[in-house]
């Protein structure tokens, strides 16, 4: 199995700052990287997938870079509405795929 | 745009077996575009993939839970179920399923809104 690595673990930020996520791969997997956001009671909803698209709908303060093992999140600009978990997920042993661990996103 | 709702059980006990079902609407499962899975959450952790299938019925599972799942698809329904066997508390978590485009990056770009399924006596 491909194991994903998030880090931190959880962050605190001020509305206004850039925040930066990581996600490592235990092997590479080329750029078939995904990050999603979840708040509390919700499901998941895809914000970047293949490391760097943008999904339809989904503000143009959040991006994605990397390739082969090492893969960013990066969110310039909080807003309130940010506040969230986020997870990585790798897609390069289709169809059986597999999570970070999770990166919760508080208010300082 | 997909919608997509699970259905069945909200309590299982010890040793039976889980069975949900996911209908899927504004799409047709037997649809190129998309694999069709189930991932699970346990309380205040992390999303376990479980496994998906494609509308020709042919299905991938997670190797740690391969002995215990089925995913498979009623077209006519346009609905996939999961069936997990011999259930322990540990595999109490909220169930969702999903729809990963085929056509991309294999993202999950759509997901149920989850059911919760406590496993007890």
């Amino acid at each position: 199995d491909i194991q994903m690595t998030q880090s931190p673990s959880s962050l605190s930020a001020s509305v206004g700052d850039r925040v930066t996520i990581t996600c490592r791969a235990s092997q590479s997997i080329s750029r078939y990287l995904n990050w999603y956001q979840q708040k509390p009671g919700k499901a998941p909803k895809l914000l970047i997938y293949a490391t760097s698209d943008l999904q339809t709908g989904v503000p143009s303060r959040f991006s994605g870079s990397g390739s082969g093992t090492d893969f960013t999140l990066t969110i310039s600009g909080l807003q309130p509405e940010d506040f969230a978990t986020y997870f990585c997920q790798q897609s390069y042993t289709t169809p059986v795929y597999t999570f970070g661990q999770g990166t919760k996103l508080e208010i300082k | 745009q997909l919608q997509l709702q699970e259905s069945g059980p909200g309590l299982v006990r010890p040793s039976e077996t889980l069975s949900l079902t996911c209908t899927v609407s504004g799409g047709s499962i037997s649809s190129n575009t998309y694999y069709w899975g189930w991932i699970r959450q346990p309380p205040g952790k992390g999303l376990e993939w479980i496994g998906s299938m494609f509308y020709t019925g042919s299905s991938d599972y997670s190797p740690s839970l391969k002995s215990r799942v089925t995913i498979s698809a009623e077209t006519s329904k346009n609905q996939f179920s999961l069936r997990l066997t011999s259930v322990t508390a540990a595999d109490t978590a909220v169930y969702s399923c999903a729809s990963v485009r085929r056509d991309g990056s294999n993202q999950i770009d759509n997901w149920g809104q989850g059911i919760l399924v406590t496993v007890s006596s």
